[in-house]
């Protein structure tokens, strides 16, 4: 088990342009979880899936924003037409259900 | 509107001696808590979660209190080690851990050898 992994770590964008990350859950988790975190703040909760299912999402969650989890596997989320208020670390989390959320190391968003 | 508060930024204390990490919240519908450890430049690491059922939780070195009544949540390093300087996070969710996670804004523990 290699745990939760984000790809890329690192990621500087115009404004405007569109972004993609990708997330793999531990395998057999269910539950997979985006948050964004910005400096000096604890991680918001953005969206989470179960299985491919989206089962909610935040008002952080703008109309910009699009996440998916076809076959109930890996996760993507796109950011289209980057901000400067966009910049923050995206972090993954994946879980079974009732117990704790394991985060992936994050992919850090800087929109020059 | 912060619902899940930590008012002390940072924290510094000596190796060897206990660490207290508090941590309050408003919302009533909350009833399950969990102390996240994070290191520079690497996710949050889950530490020790509580149910409110309970008012406590220990798990070696660490243990969570929970005073349902005050709306406050502390976490206890003992003996604290330099390698627990991290920031660590407060989070609330209704139900479970697998819920979507409420978290406070964070500690800066440093513990000096």
């Amino acid at each position: 088990d290699t745990g939760v992994s984000q790809d890329p770590r690192h990621k500087i964008t115009k404004r405007g342009q569109n972004v993609t990350f990708r997330c793999d859950p531990i395998s057999e988790h269910n539950r997979l979880y985006w948050y964004r975190q910005t400096l000096g703040q604890g991680p918001e909760f953005l969206t989470y899936f179960q299985n491919e299912a989206q089962l909610e999402k935040s008002r952080l969650l703008s109309d910009r924003f699009s996440a998916e989890r076809p076959k109930g596997s890996f996760s993507t989320l796109e950011i289209q037409r980057t901000e400067q208020g966009d910049s923050a670390m995206y972090l993954c989390a994946s879980s079974p259900d009732n117990y704790e959320q394991y985060f992936g190391p994050g992919t850090r968003l800087t929109v020059t | 509107d912060q619902q899940v508060k930590q008012n002390s930024p940072s924290l510094s204390v000596q190796e060897g001696r206990i660490s207290i990490l508090n941590c309050d919240y408003t919302n009533s519908m909350f009833d399950y808590f969990l102390w996240y450890k994070k290191y520079p430049a690497e996710g949050p690491t889950f530490l020790i979660s509580i149910s409110s059922i309970k008012d406590k939780n220990e798990d070696g070195r660490f243990t969570v209190f929970l005073n349902k009544s005050a709306k406050h949540l502390s976490l206890h390093i003992v003996p604290s080690q330099p390698g627990d300087s991290a920031v660590y996070f407060c989070a609330a969710s209704v139900q479970s851990g697998s819920e979507k996670l409420v978290f406070g804004k964070g500690t800066k523990l440093t513990v000096n050898p």
